[in-house]
């Protein structure tokens, strides 16, 4: 059974970079489409991004400031938003696609508010 | 972008009823769409995949059709459990988009 968690600071300033850390446990990160998802608070689901063998597909809406990476030592992936602004206050989820990206598999998901 | 648009917005039905919820692309996908369903304070689950497969331990009740840009699905007999909401989502091309979602709730 694959479990994702997401970790990382609950609260970010305004301008700073949001970083965030999914830890995959019971699967290997050296396949699949490792995602990045988010919700901001009573909307709906914008998919941000995801990393499969090394490369890298971000939504248009958001690929000046994302980065995505595997760390594949710890079986790790991780998110990093720069510049973060209000508008990125969301809960951010990980998750693992298959088939390309279908999403069976997400973590809890982690709340990010940017506030000064 | 392919953009998905779902409908209704708001469904209003009674426990035992049936449950018909559209999702739109702006162009073909062929059959490359997912149905997820989030409560409150959850992550999404993945009900259907690929237009019309149910995912593992997705009850009968559930069914997805459709291909193209034109998608259902049906939930035949509502439980309690199944008010929620439903979003679609495209894998046809970069970006994944997801539909906005089609709250079903308890008339």
């Amino acid at each position: 059974q694959v479990l994702l968690q997401e970790s990382g600071p609950g609260l970010v300033k305004p301008s700073e970079t949001l970083s965030l850390m999914c830890t995959i446990s019971g699967g290997s990160i050296n396949s699949h489409y490792w995602t990045w998802v988010r919700q901001p608070p009573g909307r709906g689901l914008e998919w941000i991004g995801c990393i499969n063998s090394g490369l890298t597909n971000y939504n248009p809406s958001l690929e000046s400031r994302v980065t995505i990476s595997v760390d594949t030592s710890k079986n790790q992936f991780s998110l990093k938003l720069s510049s973060a602004t209000a508008a990125d206050t969301a809960m951010y989820y990980c998750t693992r696609g298959f088939s390309g990206s279908t999403y069976a598999h997400w973590g809890q998901g982690v709340l990010v508010t940017v506030s000064s | 972008e392919i953009v998905l648009t779902q409908s209704p917005a708001t469904l209003s039905l009674s426990p035992g009823e049936r449950a018909t919820l559209s999702c739109r692309a702006s162009q073909s996908i062929s059959n490359f769409l997912a149905w997820y369903q989030q409560k409150p304070g959850q992550a999404p689950r993945l009900l259907i995949s690929d237009a019309s497969n149910r995912a593992t331990g997705i009850p009968a009740r559930f069914s997805g059709s459709g291909s193209g840009t034109d998608f259902t699905l049906t939930i035949s007999s509502l439980e309690p459990e199944d008010f929620a909401i439903y979003y679609c989502q495209q894998r046809r091309n970069w970006p994944i988009t997801f539909g906005p979602g089609t709250k079903v709730d308890i008339k």
